[in-house]
């Protein structure tokens, strides 16, 4: 079956530093792939998402590249700010799958002043 | 538009006690879903509803029921909780595509 696999968090990182949250999936075929991101007593939002190979996906600053080749869907931030602060989930969907979306455990990041 | 809503936000319940969450949506989408949040264990899902009049177990389904009530609306059914459902319950809803769009929450303590 699917299964998403998150780096263990948290992640504890300076304000302006960079980000990269590792992410590798297992599927068949050509799953999209996602990042949501969930803020502190707050439902998961749809932060970027690629639908195909090489695809970059790219939203407030934050980007990832579906690797086709490594199975990985990694998502970086060149300069992390206090707002960043949240858990971020990686996902994927499988056609056929009922229109269903396969979640990673999350890894919380914490970014300090 | 309010998204997805979901009631309560907090809940405490004692063990064997009943209590049904409500979720509703207004984006006219045809998919639903409930799903848990516990620590350590990311999302999984419950129940979900690919379209009005349907209905099928998710990962996660035993000690829960579901009723799609119409397109705008699925609630999720506890008949007898106990401590192993306390958890954070997110209900989302999509269209045709694959984004899913998420509730706020609620936060369920079953003692």
């Amino acid at each position: 079956g699917n299964s998403v696999t998150q780096m263990e968090g948290p992640v504890t990182l300076s304000e302006e530093a960079f980000l990269t949250i590792n992410c590798t999936y297992t599927a068949t075929g050509y799953p999209s792939l996602f990042w949501y991101v969930q803020y502190p007593g707050e439902g998961l939002q749809l932060l970027l998402k690629a639908t195909k190979a090489d695809d970059k996906g790219s939203n407030k600053g934050f980007e990832a590249t579906y690797r086709k080749e490594t199975t990985s869907f990694h998502l970086e931030k060149g300069s992390v700010q206090v707002s960043d602060s949240a858990v971020y989930f990686c996902a994927l969907y499988q056609t056929g799958g009922g229109n269903k979306l396969t979640f990673g455990t999350g890894t919380q990041l914490k970014v300090e002043l | 538009n309010a998204g997805v809503t979901q009631t309560p936000k907090f809940q405490v319940l004692k063990t064997g006690q009943s209590m049904t969450l409500q979720c509703a949506q207004d984006m006219n989408h045809n998919s639903m879903y409930w799903y848990r949040q516990d620590p350590g264990m990311g999302l999984r899902l419950i129940y979900y509803s690919a379209s009005e009049g349907t209905t099928d177990k998710g990962e996660v389904p035993n000690g829960y029921n579901v009723s799609r009530l119409n397109k705008r609306e699925f609630s999720l059914r506890l008949e007898s909780a106990a401590p192993s459902q306390t958890s954070v319950y997110f209900c989302a809803s999509n269209l045709y595509n694959n984004e899913q769009f998420f509730g706020p929450g609620t936060r369920l303590t079953v003692l």
